[in-house]
C-alpha cells in the first residue's frame, strides 16, 4: 500500500495568515500516461463527513474558495490557505488514489486559530 | 438532488452481526463506484473498499479483506457493509463516499453519506 504522511499533527494560524500542510507518499502518485498527479485534499469539520476540496493535486472542486491552493507533484504535496478565516478550522486529509486500491489517506493534520 | 442517505446508528454487542446502508439517489446508480471509509473514535479516515453496483465488482483493503463484506442492491440503488461478527474494536463511524468520475475508482470522493456511528460493546 501507498503510505501518506501529513506534517504538522496540528497547527495554528492567527486569522488572516497563511496556513500550510504538507503530505508525503511513499512512492510517486504521478501517471506518467496523463501527467496527473492522484492526489485529493478534504476537509472534514467535527461532527460533519469530509469535503472535498482538491483534486488532482491541485484542482479546486466548485465552490471552494479560491483562498484555498494545492501543489505538488510525484511525492510531495501542499495544501495551503491564503488567509485563515474562523470557518477554516477543520482536520485536513490528503488521500492518494493511485492505481490499485487501497486509496490511503494522510493521518489528518487539525488545523487551529492562534 | 444527488445524495447518500445512510442508516441511523447502530448499538451491537460482541459476536453479533450488522449489515448498514447507504441510499443513493439523484444520480445513475449503477455507473459509479461507491466506497466505504471508517473513521474510529478521534482518529483518521480508513479506505475499507469499493463496489461497482452495475455488475458488483467489488475491490477490498487488504486490512479489511475477510472482516467485512460490501454488496450493492441495484433495484434499490442501495449499497451495503456488513459484518458476521462483530468486535469492540468495529466501533467507528462508516461513511459510504461516490468518486467524482463516473465508472473510475481513480478518483477523489466528491459525494458523501452523512455517516453511520457503530458502537459495539458489552
Amino acid at each position: 500500500d501507498i503510505v501518506m504522511t501529513q506534517s504538522p499533527d496540528s497547527l495554528a494560524v492567527s486569522l488572516g495568515e497563511r496556513a500550510t500542510i504538507n503530505c508525503k507518499s511513499s512512492q510517486s502518485v504521478l501517471s506518467s500516461s496523463n501527467n496527473k498527479n492522484y492526489l485529493a485534499w478534504y476537509q472534514q469539520k467535527p461532527g460533519q463527513p469530509p469535503k472535498l476540496l482538491i483534486y488532482w493535486a491541485s484542482t479546486r472542486e466548485s465552490g471552494v474558495p479560491d483562498r484555498f491552493s494545492g501543489s505538488g507533484s510525484g511525492t510531495d504535496f501542499t495544501l495551503s490557505i491564503s488567509s485563515l478565516q474562523a470557518e477554516d478550522v477543520a482536520v485536513y486529509y490528503c488521500q492518494q488514489y493511485y492505481s490499485t486500491p487501497p486509496h490511503t489517506f494522510g493521518q489528518g493534520t487539525k488545523l487551529e486559530i492562534k | 438532488e444527488v445524495q447518500l442517505v445512510q442508516s441511523g446508528a447502530e448499538v451491537k454487542e460482541p459476536g453479533e452481526s450488522l449489515k448498514i446502508s447507504c441510499e443513493a439517489s439523484g444520480y445513475s446508480f449503477t455507473n459509479y463506484w461507491i466506497g466505504w471509509v471508517r473513521q474510529m473514535p478521534e482518529k483518521g479516515l480508513e479506505w475499507m473498499g469499493i463496489i461497482y453496483p452495475g455488475d458488483s465488482d467489488t475491490r477490498y483493503s487488504p486490512s479489511f479483506q475477510g472482516q467485512v463484506t460490501i454488496s450493492a442492491d441495484k433495484s434499490i440503488t442501495t449499497a451495503y457493509l456488513q459484518w458476521s461478527g462483530l468486535k469492540a474494536s468495529d466501533t467507528a463511524m462508516y461513511y459510504c463516499a461516490r468518486p467524482r468520475i463516473v465508472g473510475a475508482t481513480l478518483s477523489a470522493f466528491d459525494l458523501w453519506g452523512q455517516g453511520t456511528m457503530v458502537t459495539v460493546s458489552s
